[in-house]
């Protein structure tokens, strides 16, 4: 039982360049989440999808895309890089039936030159 | 409204000792708060969580106190051991279906030996 497994667990990007970040769970959770995580400012939440087919835009969204491919899968899209968007990115599953917790992946750290 | 205010940034405290953490929040709707610990290189985990109808939960050397009436909650580490130094993040959400969490900006302990 893995988790919650984020691809790729590093990356460096140069300004402008695009890049998916992927995320699957294999807890049969309903709902996932996208954070990034900067010094000093906590984990805040990018996109989310509280079930399969639906996304929908959190605290920070800007410059970035998801796709809810499945019910195990959400991937995070950056278009077009640039050096604010250089962070560690957490993906998240939860589902209410099973419990309040959420889950989450170990971490993609992205540098943008 | 939907912060979550957390202090201190940063702990220092020796082998042995207790270690507080504090957070404060505005939105009378949140009716979950726990807490997750992060390890240097791994995602945040599940600590310890309680509701607003308790004033107290224990397990182990953790304690959440809870007091709804100044809406402010604080997570206590009795005994403090090097293996707990880390990031401590507070986080509250309320059933809204989309089981948002909105989190502190976290309180980096570090414990001597």
């Amino acid at each position: 039982n893995a988790g919650v497994t984020q691809t790729p667990k590093f990356q460096v990007l140069k300004t402008g360049q695009s890049m998916t970040l992927q995320c699957a769970q294999d807890m049969n959770h309903n709902s996932m989440y996208w954070y990034r995580q900067d010094p000093g400012m906590g984990l805040r939440l990018i996109y989310y999808s509280a079930s399969e087919g639906t996304t929908d835009k959190g605290e920070v969204p800007n410059g970035y895309n998801v796709s809810r491919l499945n019910k195990r899968e959400f991937s995070l899209r950056l278009e077009s890089a640039a050096p604010s968007q250089t962070s560690v990115y957490f993906c998240a599953s939860f589902d209410r039936a099973l419990g309040n917790i959420q889950y989450f992946g170990a971490g993609t750290r992205l540098s943008v030159l | 409204q939907q912060q979550v205010k957390q202090s201190p940034q940063s702990l220092i405290v020796q082998k042995g000792g207790i270690s507080i953490i504090n957070c404060a929040y505005e939105n009378t709707a949140f009716d979950y708060f726990p807490w997750y610990q992060q390890f240097p290189g791994k995602g945040p985990a599940l600590l310890i969580a309680i509701r607003p109808d308790v004033s107290e939960k224990k397990e182990g050397r953790f304690t959440i106190s809870f007091n709804k009436s100044a809406k402010q909650f604080s997570l206590h580490i009795m005994d403090s051991q090097p293996g707990d130094s880390a990031t401590y993040f507070c986080a509250a959400s309320w059933d809204s279906g989309t089981y948002k969490y909105i989190f502190g900006t976290g309180t980096r302990l570090k414990v001597l030996a």
